[in-house]
Formats: structure tokens, sequence, C-alpha cells
């Protein structure tokens, strides 16, 4: 069982709407979550990072949440554009080490017309 | 934002040949550097780590001599597939880690390996 799972596994919207995406992870401890966005056949972009103490972080129209007790967090995507289609994926860092990263699977977001 | 590069984006080699392929970081020095592979539709898997000066790091499971790394400098890693063979096509990933941010971890742009 992965320790990141990320749900949906794939989500269409309409261009303009909002959408939610969910990661639930059994990584402890952790030192850090982050967001990355992914186009298809390129590298991930940092979106956002957070520490086991913070709830909330925005950047741009993309905000994370983190509930470290439940051990889940949230992307929220505002306004959504065509540009947002990609892969979305939720990494968990073990304190110590940059190295010990736990991947998510991903979700897979298309926005269209 | 630190920039990570990766050459070349994109190979198609014979199986049997070797590939090399090649991450530096830009604009800032890098003592460790990660290499992932990522099948379609799947999670990016750390295959090793990278250590300026010294030997590479491996997963479990990740075959040393097939893949071999080597960080001759703090700004330069390479991955060379050796005896590339159709399985070992895959999209690679590298990523460096800017000690001046904390503990912010820069991805290239990948390189899309085919062996035909």
């Amino acid at each position: 069982k992965n320790q990141v799972e990320q749900s949906p596994q794939s989500l269409i919207i309409l261009e303009g709407k909002n959408c939610t995406l969910q990661c639930n992870y059994t990584v402890s401890p952790f030192s850090n979550l982050r967001w990355y966005k992914q186009d298809t056949g390129r590298g991930p972009v940092s979106l956002t990072i957070m520490t086991f103490s913070e709830n909330t972080k925005s950047n741009g129209r993309y905000t994370a949440t983190l509930d470290a007790d439940t051990k889940q967090s949230s992307l929220h995507i505002t306004a959504s554009q065509l540009s947002d289609s990609a892969s979305y994926i939720c990494v968990v860092s073990v304190p110590g080490t940059a190295s010990k990263l736990t991947f998510g699977t991903g979700t897979r977001l298309q926005v269209t017309l | 934002g630190a920039v990570v590069s990766q050459h070349p984006s994109w190979v198609i080699c014979k199986s049997g040949t070797s590939v090399k392929i090649e991450c530096r970081s830009l604009d800032f020095q890098a003592t460790t550097m990660f290499w992932y592979r990522q099948f379609p539709k799947q999670s990016l898997m750390l295959m090793a780590t990278s250590n300026e000066g010294s030997k590479a790091t491996y997963e479990q499971g990740v075959e040393k001599d097939k893949f071999l790394i080597n960080h001759a400098s703090l700004t330069l890693s390479t991955l060379t597939v050796t005896s590339a063979h159709p399985e070992d096509s895959s999209f690679y990933i590298c990523s460096a880690r800017d000690l001046t941010y904390t503990g912010e971890l820069f991805f290239g742009e990948g390189s899309r390996l085919t062996v035909l």
C-alpha cells in the first residue's frame, strides 16, 4: 500500500470551475508536504511546501491545506484554466534528508472548454 | 527560482548501446542530486542519490552497474544507462537541492529514453 494516496486518480472539469484534490498519507514522522504540478513529458514544478506546523499555503490560484492530525492535505484550484491540465503530485518528506521523498501516484487533471 | 537543466530531453538508441544523460544546476551549487525514473501514468521512483565527489547511493533493486552515476562537480551529475534494452525505455528525471533554500528541491525537465 502506497504511503501517499491521492484522489481522485483523474478529474475532468470545465474551464473556470474550481476543484479540490486530496492527499492522504501515512508517512510518519514527516518534515514537510509538497504539491507539484507535472505537465506531460516535463519535470515536476513546485507549487507549495508546507511544514507540519502550517495549515495552509497559497500560490496564486493554488491553495494547499494540511491537517497533520488526520494526515490529510488538499490542493484547491480556483478558476481553472486550460493550462492547469497536468498531473498534480503530493510528496511527503521524512526529516533528515531530502532524498527520502515519498511520492503520491498523482491526480491527472484535465480542464476543458 | 533555481533552474535544473537536463540534456538530452529525448533520445532514441539501439538496444545494446549506452546513453548518457546530463543534469546541471544552472545557478546554484548542488552537493546532492537525485535521479528518478517514471513510467507512464506512474509516480516518480527514486533510483539513486548522486553525491559530489563520492559514490552514488542506489535504491534497492536498482543495478549500479547498469545505471552509472557520476557527480564530478557541484553543478553536474550524469546518468549513463549501459547496454540499454527496450525495458529501460522510460522518462528519467533529476533533481537537485539548493541549500540556500530550506529544503527546496528543483527538478529537471526530464529525459525521454526510447530503446529500439
